[in-house]
């Protein structure tokens, strides 16, 4: 079955620095690659997606790229913000798999004033 | 828009104890999911249902039994419940059919097994 790493587990920014998050993924049939962003005491919130005819997607300042033929995609977050700090997701399923994913153990990331 | 709900938000049960948490989602969704989140381990599949009237199991499904009871509804029941359950419980829906889409989660149940 698919298995999905992400690292680092834990990222310490200053406000105003990027945030990369990587993950990569076994099953070369993966054909979508979701992030969540978990705050403290709530569910996962689905914040940006790419499939695998894209290589590289942006939204304001979160942007994630796709490299199928390594296998990983990563989550990039621009002028971070102290909102930014929460835990973060990564995923992947393949099509035919009724939308089961596959999660990355998550990334801790504190952004500092 | 409440999107899914999940209840209760928080639960302590003795060991051989059983429950059921509830999920609703009000959006329309095809497919439902059972998630558990335990430190360092991300979040694993317990059992999900592709559409109504249809389970089947995920990574993790020992000690735990699902109901589809309707396409809003997808119940989680764990009928003896063991220290080992200890966990956040997430549901999750999704329109998911030939194509994969995002999931919208609930809130979460935190459960203690003492």
């Amino acid at each position: 079955g698919e298995n999905v790493e992400q690292h680092p587990s834990t990222l310490s920014v200053q406000e105003g620095d990027s945030a990369v998050i990587k993950c990569t993924y076994s099953d070369s049939a993966s054909n979508y690659f979701p992030w969540y962003k978990q705050e403290l005491g709530k569910g996962p919130q689905l914040i940006i997606d790419i499939r695998s005819n894209v290589g590289e997607k942006k939204d304001q300042r979160i942007a994630v790229t796709l490299n199928k033929t390594a296998k990983h995609f990563s989550l990039h977050i621009t002028e971070t913000q102290p909102e930014d700090s929460a835990v973060y997701f990564c995923a992947a399923s393949r099509r035919g798999s009724w939308g089961k994913l596959q999660f990355g153990a998550g990334t801790q990331v504190v952004v500092t004033p | 828009n409440a999107g899914v709900t999940q209840t209760p938000k928080f639960q302590v049960l003795k060991t051989g104890q059983s429950m059921t948490l509830q999920c609703a989602q009000d959006m329309n969704h095809n497919s439902m999911y059972w998630y558990r989140q335990d430190p360092g381990m991300g979040l694993r599949l317990i059992y999900y249902s592709a559409s109504e009237g249809t389970t089947d199991k995920g990574e993790v499904p020992n000690g735990y039994n699902v109901s589809r009871l309707n396409k809003r509804e997808f119940s989680l029941r764990l009928e003896s419940a063991a220290p080992s359950q200890t966990s956040v419980y997430f549901c999750a829906s999704s329109e998911a059919q030939g194509t994969n889409y995002g999931y919208t989660f609930g809130s979460g149940t935190r459960l203690t097994v003492v």
